[in-house]
């Protein structure tokens, strides 16, 4: 079956501490990826979505980056985080329609 | 940016009556998918309605689509206090890859 895989699940960083945070799916393969941002009570911000291994697209400039090293893993980091990157981070996958499967999410704080 | 943006914002019932949620989006689309978060938890995909599509259901779910109105309505009848939750709609880009969420309802069903 497929699942996905996000972690940590909390975390708690001072300003100016890099970031990452790590999604994997299972029982899929070239799956499109994508991270999303959630501020408390509000809706999703798309940030990244990638299509394929090393091709990343950016929605949001900001001093967060994506990677994709493999097929099923996506990785979102920041060299320096801000008061402003708190928030509910989900990783999403989609296979061959639009129907997106959500991870367990990470809630980071900032402080 | 936000595409879907869905009313009301927050809706309290009681148990057993039908809750109403609507939505509204900008550009055209091809389909509108409607989700469901627990609080602090990942989206749960719930429906998809395609763009020729009017009225779709899935048990106690009904949505409507009208694409003249660039509007969609999600109903759940018979309401229980396990479906307080946030029902967000979600909206596709012309090129399919992605998936831009509303701010989504907050419903709270009293038992």
């Amino acid at each position: 079956s497929q699942t996905i895989h996000q972690w940590p699940a909390t975390l708690v960083q001072p300003v100016g501490s890099p970031l990452s945070l790590e999604c994997t799916v299972e029982g899929t393969s070239n799956p499109n990826l994508y991270w999303y941002r959630q501020a408390a009570g509000r809706g999703l911000q798309l940030l990244f979505y990638s299509v394929g291994i090393g091709q990343i697209s950016s929605e949001v400039p900001q001093n967060l980056s994506a990677s994709r090293p493999q097929d099923r893993q996506f990785i979102l980091s920041s060299k320096k985080l801000l008061l402003s990157d708190s928030g509910f981070y989900l990783c999403a996958w989609s296979a061959l329609g639009p129907h997106l499967l959500f991870g367990p999410g990470t809630r980071l704080t900032v402080l | 940016s936000q595409q879907g943006e869905e009313d009301p914002q927050a809706l309290s019932i009681q148990e057993g009556e039908n809750a109403t949620m609507n939505c509204s989006y900008k550009t055209s689309i091809n389909n509108l998918q409607w989700y469901r978060q627990n609080s602090g938890r990942g989206l749960v995909h719930l429906i998809l309605i395609r763009s020729n599509e009017r009225e779709k259901h899935s048990g106690r779910l009904r949505v409507t689509l009208d694409t003249s109105k660039k509007s969609s309505s999600l109903l759940i009848t018979a309401s229980r206090a396990a479906d307080t939750a946030s029902y967000f709609c979600a909206t596709d880009d012309t090129g399919g890859f992605k998936t831009i969420f509303g701010a989504g309802t907050r419903l709270f069903v009293k038992a």
